[in-house]
């Protein structure tokens, strides 16, 4: 079955420029992450959406990140007015349910941001 | 928040034999550990899981173990195969933040034939 899938695959950027990056989950699933991966580093926590609650925004780095999510279905994460340290991949993952014993989160294929 | 440690960053084996990757946490209401291991280029893709109810899982060739008092976890891969080199990353998650994954910095393992 379908996967993750997210677009664009790669985006590059101008400093100061606004970007949206896009994820759609797999069906069925109610949790959807955002994580964030420098070059060379781990996976950082950026937000995440279950079903119509509000989502966690604690690991939002800035107030220029934000991220929306339509019911339980697609995903955008906007970053505004970049910095050359945003510079990353941008992955999106979800998970059937928080609630479930079963809560693996299935990854996409990621957004690599270039900030020039 | 929490915190997950990783060690070691790097490891060369050779084929055939095993390789442990170790993780701590510190927020002892974290009570699932998943295991993902990335390709280069590629997703992260879950290997193994371990909930906090239970001490060691295995399949097949790898395995984890998890010491709740000691908040550390460990995944061990036997007779190892170049096509396990990759790099792991270990995580710990709580329903409290929504099972959000907080992760190590990641091991690169490279196994020679």
């Amino acid at each position: 079955g379908a996967g993750v899938s997210q677009s664009p695959s790669n985006k590059v950027t101008e400093k100061g420029k606004d970007v949206e990056l896009r994820c759609d989950p797999i069906s069925g699933h109610t949790a959807l992450y955002w994580y964030r991966q420098r070059l060379g580093q781990g996976l950082e926590f950026l937000i995440y959406f279950q079903g119509n609650s509000a989502p966690d925004k604690s690991g939002l780095p800035s107030d220029r990140f934000s991220a929306e999510r339509t019911g339980e279905s697609v995903s955008t994460l906007t970053i505004q007015r970049t910095q050359q340290e945003d510079s990353a991949v941008y992955l999106c993952a979800s998970s059937l349910a928080l609630s479930s014993s079963y809560n693996e989160q299935f990854f996409g294929p990621g957004t690599r941001l270039t900030v020039l | 928040g929490e915190n997950v440690e990783q060690h070691p960053s790097t490891l060369s084996v050779q084929e055939g034999d095993s390789a442990v990757i170790k993780c701590t946490y510190s927020d002892s209401a974290s009570n699932y550990f998943p295991w993902y291991k990335q390709e280069l280029g590629k997703r992260p893709q879950l290997i193994i899981d371990i909930r906090s109810n239970v001490g060691e899982k295995k399949d097949q060739r790898i395995a984890v173990t998890l010491n709740k008092t000691a908040k550390h976890f460990s995944l061990h891969i036997t007779e190892t195969q170049p096509e396990d080199s990759a790099v792991y990353f270990c995580a710990a998650s709580h329903p409290n933040s929504g099972y959000a994954l907080n992760f190590g910095k990641g091991t690169s393992l490279l196994v020679t034939p």
